[in-house]
């Protein structure tokens, strides 16, 4: 079926930076994205989404940016925080009803 | 507003056995789909009910089943249980039109 992103890799970053998170998915109909933020014995916490109509859309402290071109997604954190520590996943949908296929997650850490 | 919320938080049965998790969506939202996440699996989508009705289904087997109520509460039922159901069942809810998905903290299952 459509995978988004599979691998779990681990951003380490220092408080005050910016960190920048990838994802690739491979369904080219796919045109509603999400980026989740995951706690440790939490559910996944909406942070920002995208339509594929835009390329770029901000929040408070994060972007995210789409190029439909290269079916790339990628979330950027500004001036990391401790709190900011966690698994991120992107997921994306595009078909009839709301089924999201998730990425495998990228964990970030925040060090002091 | 209330967020969604899944019943029980944690779940232990034994193999053989079959096990029925609730979940009461955001008030106003009508579609509520359900995900099971595992360590080596990730997050995978199991189904989305919108209006007492079926609206998309993922690759799980029979064993995996749900419906959705009149008051868009939704329940799942995963009979028979193996020991490779043991995850953390998600819950999310949204509008219904391809919007942001919120989701529950979910519900542990551990099967022994």
């Amino acid at each position: 079926g459509e995978s988004v992103g599979l691998h779990l890799p681990t951003l380490s970053v220092q408080e005050g930076d910016n960190s920048i998170i990838n994802c690739a998915y491979s369904n080219s109909a796919s045109d509603y994205f999400i980026w989740y933020k995951q706690e440790s014995g939490k559910g996944p916490q909406f942070i920002i989404d995208i339509r594929s109509n835009m390329d770029k859309r901000q929040g408070q402290r994060v972007t995210v940016l789409l190029n439909k071109t290269v079916k790339h997604l990628s979330l950027q954190i500004a001036a990391t925080q401790p709190g900011d520590s966690a698994v991120y996943f992107c997921a994306e949908t595009g078909a009839a009803g709301n089924k999201l296929t998730f990425g495998g997650g990228t964990r970030v850490l925040v060090k002091p | 507003k209330a967020g969604v919320t899944q019943t029980p938080r944690y779940l232990i049965k034994t193999r053989g056995q079959q096990v029925t998790l609730s979940c009461s969506p955001i008030s106003g939202h009508r579609s509520v789909s359900w995900y099971q996440q595992t360590p080596g699996q990730g997050l995978q989508f199991l189904f989305e009910y919108f209006s007492e009705t079926q609206r998309n289904k993922g690759n799980f087997p029979g064993r995996f089943s749900g419906r959705q109520f009149s008051n868009s509460r939704s329940e799942m039922n995963v009979s028979t249980l193996e020991l490779g159901d043991s995850a953390l069942y998600l819950c999310a809810s949204d509008s219904g039109q391809n919007t942001e998905a919120f989701f529950g903290q979910g519900t542990r299952l551990t099967v022994v």
